[in-house]
């Protein structure tokens, strides 16, 4: 079926340092592919999507590039704030079998030191 | 216009009892989704509901739990005989259309168990 992956978490990075997350997806249709942020004591918030295949999400500073040749969906960002802290989710819709799904990775928390 | 709202956003219950989550979702929305978060863990999906049908329930637990979106109110998430293991924060979402695009969250309603 379906499914997300992302890194385990927690990751720890100096204020300026560069973000990775690694995303990949398992889906037998054509999802379209999300990252969503969680700060603390709030619900998620889109922080980009992309639709298609070589679309590129962005939004604060934050890019992910969606692979269809490697199935992934990684977010970067080249410089981290301290404000950046947060559980940062990867998730999928796609219509399989006539049935619509919305399907989220197990989140990774980043901490970002002053 | 008004996010998605929550209530109440905190809920104690001692062991038995009944648990009542309410969810109003954006003005337009006809589409709402249940999600329960365990501590430290990822997001789960439990349902998937419109204007009075449930269209998916596959992440509901098949006993004390459901769930509905009557024509007229906010969707309820109730769980009868609340247990020790029922403590999560339940998070509602809603869409304007089918589950492909953005869902919009709300900030969650923190269950505890005692």
């Amino acid at each position: 079926g379906d499914s997300v992956t992302q890194m385990e978490g927690p990751v720890t990075l100096s204020e300026e340092a560069c973000l990775t997350i690694n995303c990949t997806y398992t889906a037998t249709g054509y999802p379209s592919l999300f990252w969503y942020v969680q700060y603390p004591g709030e619900g998620l918030q889109l922080l980009l999507k992309a639709t298609k295949a070589d679309d590129k999400g962005s939004n604060k500073g934050f890019e992910a590039t969606y692979r269809k040749e490697t199935t992934s969906f990684h977010l970067e960002k080249g410089s981290v704030q301290v404000s950046d802290s947060a559980v940062y989710f990867c998730a999928l819709s796609a219509l399989t079998s006539g049935t619509y799904k919305y399907i989220f990775g197990t989140g990774t928390r980043l901490k970002v030191l002053a | 216009n008004a996010g998605v709202m929550q209530n109440p956003r905190h809920l104690v219950r001692r062991r038995g009892q009944e648990a009542r989550l309410r969810c109003s979702p954006m003005k337009g929305h006809s589409h709402v989704y249940w999600y329960r978060q365990l501590p430290e863990e990822g997001l789960k999906f439990m349902v998937y509901l419109q204007k009075e049908n449930i269209i998916d329930e596959s992440g509901m637990p098949k006993e004390r739990f459901s769930a509905e979106f009557p024509k007229e109110g906010p969707s309820i998430l109730r769980i009868q005989q609340v247990v020790r293991g029922d403590s999560a924060a339940y998070f509602c979402a809603s869409s304007p259309v089918a589950p492909l695009d953005e869902q919009y969250f709300g900030p969650g309603t923190r269950l505890t168990v005692t």
